[in-house]
């Protein structure tokens, strides 16, 4: 089946720092990859996705690379922001399980001023 | 954003009594889902609806059942709620083709006494 995984949080960071949050995953065939990101008290927004291997999404200053060979898809961005504190999360679509998106179990991110 | 909306934002039932929560997007999407979130366990897939009159299990379905009569309106209801379904509850909708966005709605709380 189908199955992310993410490390746990939580996570602080000073503000300017690097972020990296590290997710794999197990899939058959050729799934695509999300980051969404969810604020305190609010829905889920899409951060950015990646539908094939090695492409890069990117949005707000945050990357992530579709790695098949490694089966990974870490977050990445240069400097955090006290804003950008949030919970984030790993998933991903596979046409085998009608494209629901099958999700990490999140990591909090906290950045201090 | 899509236009996804969830009603009631918050509530508060007593144990036994049946509970039904409404989801309804405006973006004639095909595909609509049922998420619970939980400490510890991320957002997990409760059923989806790929067309109308047309659902199927999610991974934690035991106690839920879903109907969908139009394409805008995608009901998910709880029988009899038990504690076990305290939770936060989102939808989610897509048009269907692999790698494109999942909206989601801003959640239900939903307390059982």
């Amino acid at each position: 089946g189908n199955s992310v995984t993410q490390m746990e949080g939580p996570v602080t960071l000073s503000e300017e720092a690097f972020l990296t949050i590290n997710c794999t995953y197990t899939a058959t065939g050729y799934p695509s990859l999300f980051w969404y990101v969810q604020y305190p008290g609010e829905g889920l927004q899409l951060l950015l996705k990646a539908t094939k291997a090695d492409d890069k999404g990117s949005n707000k200053g945050f990357e992530a690379t579709y790695r098949k060979e490694t089966t990974s898809f870490h977050l990445e961005k240069g400097s955090v922001q006290v804003s950008d504190s949030a919970v984030y999360f790993c998933a991903l679509t596979n046409s085998n399980s009608g494209y629901a998106l099958n999700f990490g179990k999140g990591t909090s991110l906290l950045v201090t001023p | 954003d899509a236009g996804i909306t969830q009603s009631p934002r918050h509530k508060v039932t007593e144990t036994g009594t049946p509970v039904t929560l409404r989801c309804h997007q405006t973006e004639n999407h095909r595909y609509m889902y049922w998420y619970r979130q939980d400490p510890g366990h991320g957002l997990r897939l409760i059923h989806y609806s790929y067309g109308v009159k047309d659902t199927d299990k999610g991974e934690v379905s035991d106690g839920y059942s879903v109907s969908r009569s139009k394409t805008e309106d995608f009901l998910l209801t709880l029988e009899s709620a038990t504690s076990s379904q305290t939770s936060v509850y989102f939808c989610a909708s897509e048009d269907g083709f692999s790698g494109n966005t999942i909206y989601f709605g801003e959640g239900s709380w939903l307390t059982v006494v």
